[in-house]
């Protein structure tokens, strides 16, 4: 597609309940970000796809949250037993490679999330 | 340690002033590149400019411009000419290549007044 579509736009959940957002980068990209926004606040790293590659899972802030990316292409998070401190925009973003100057990550509009 | 820091949480500049928003980091490796991103109120990210560690002469893109200081590891953002639609969040952010992780500051909120 023209650019990183992110799908639901808006989730309301009720505590407890699991959440899936998709993430489906531009084509061609073979890395792939997954990022957390609270509210004023800055983006927090989650989870780095790279080609075939084993992803970094370093950012996800607990075993409640989990990624995968299908064929190297689309790419779900979910968020098992959602808590209100889960609420948030999450940001996917897509790149042709390693970021520079000529791989300059481009985002989506952002799932935001809310938990009731 | 992966950290970016923008001293400035808000910043107000008059239409048609220059404005430097702040931007320094931590970092023992050697490659890196330096990103700044503009977030308006529609929440979209939307890329600005890019300096490579190695690069030798400050990046710019139109109204926009890098002041890259190595030594001191800093990287601020020039916005020459303010206008009114610049008025949004900045954020810096270094992309690390040995873990191959894009880390981004906390932003500074920059609001033009006409």
């Amino acid at each position: 597609g023209a650019g990183v579509s992110q799908s639901p736009s808006n989730k309301v959940t009720e505590k407890g309940k699991d959440v899936e957002l998709r993430c489906d980068p531009i084509s061609g990209h073979t890395a792939l970000y997954w990022y957390r926004q609270s509210l004023g606040q800055g983006l927090e790293f989650l989870i780095y796809f790279q080609g075939n590659s084993a992803p970094d899972k370093s950012g996800l802030p607990s075993d409640r949250f989990s990624a995968e990316r299908t064929g190297g292409s689309v790419s779900t998070l979910t968020i098992q037993r959602t808590q209100q401190e889960d609420s948030a925009v999450y940001l996917c973003a897509s790149s042709l490679g390693s970021a520079s100057g000529a791989n300059v990550l481009t985002f989506g509009a952002g799932s935001r999330l809310t938990v009731l | 340690a992966q950290k970016i820091t923008q001293t400035q949480p808000g910043m107000f500049v008059q239409e048609k002033e220059a404005v430097t928003l702040d931007c320094t980091y931590d970092t023992s490796d050697p490659s890196y590149g330096l990103f700044w991103y503009k977030q308006p109120s529609s929440g979209e990210m939307i890329f600005l400019i890019y300096q490579g560690s190695y690069d030798q002469q400050n990046a710019t893109e139109g109204r926009y411009s890098l002041n890259f200081q190595k030594a001191r590891k800093s990287a601020n953002l020039v916005i020459s000419a303010s206008q009114l639609g610049d008025s949004a969040m900045y954020f810096c952010a270094v992309f690390y290549q040995g873990a191959q992780k894009l880390v981004f500051g906390q932003g500074t909120r920059l609001t033009i007044n006409p």
